[in-house]
């Protein structure tokens, strides 16, 4: 069974730091390409971020609200992919997901899409 | 970055009705396009990907279709279980965006 598990989030005030973790399960996590999406309230889903599998290079891109503030990074021996978030803004309130999505066309058209339930930050004052 | 413009932004229906979403890129994404379905307190769940393809266990009145800029999605008999924000998404450039939703309630 697949399992992705996010943990760290709760109240912050602006200005301070959060990092979340994703604890992975029933798949070869060294091998794919990690996201973060995030669902603000009253707003529609936002992509954060990815990061690449080590074979890639295992660097982060980011979404221009975040670039500079936040850091991707993964610990494949533990499975683990993280969310470092450091001056944070009001703005970034939001339930925040771990997910992977990768697809492709042979034998067949395939996919692998899975989440974790989301953790909840709330950045205030 | 790719703008991905979804309409409509909410939607009224009743059940046994068929319910189309469309979603258009501002530039050329190919298939490259997720749709999902996001209930209350729980995570996107994928229905559609690579524009057309169903993902294993959705039922068969979930359908996508489209290519290049222009996208629809259609649920061919709405369900009560199908009250839900629907979301698409490309992948074809970073950053991946998604539209901006379209919550589906029953009339």
């Amino acid at each position: 069974e697949v399992l992705l598990v996010e943990s760290g989030g709760g109240l912050v005030k602006p200005g301070g730091s959060l990092r979340l973790s994703c604890a992975t399960s029933g798949f070869t996590f060294s091998n794919v390409w990690m996201n973060w999406v995030r669902l603000a309230p009253g707003k529609g889903l936002e992509w954060v971020g990815r990061i690449r599998r080590k074979t890639d290079g295992g660097t982060a891109d980011y979404a221009a609200p975040v670039k500079g503030r936040f850091t991707i990074s993964r610990e494949d021996s533990q499975n683990m992919l993280f969310l470092q978030m450091d001056s944070l803004k009001t703005e970034d309130t939001a339930v925040y997901y771990c997910n992977t999505h990768d697809s492709g066309d042979y034998p067949a058209p395939w996919v692998r899409d899975y989440w974790g339930q989301g953790t909840l930050v709330t950045v205030s004052s | 970055d790719i703008q991905m413009t979804q309409s409509p932004s909410s939607l009224s229906a009743s059940v046994g009705d068929r319910v189309t979403i469309t979603c258009q890129a501002s530039q050329d994404i190919s298939n490259y396009l997720n749709w999902y379905q996001q209930k209350p307190g729980k995570a996107p769940k994928l229905l559609i990907f690579d524009a057309s393809n169903l993902e294993t266990g959705v039922p068969s009145r979930f359908s996508g279709s489209g290519s290049g800029t222009d996208f629809t999605f259609t649920i061919s008999s709405l369900q009560p279980e199908d009250i839900a924000t629907y979301y698409c998404q490309q992948y074809a450039n970073f950053p991946y965006t998604f539209g901006q939703g379209t919550k589906l309630d029953i009339k």
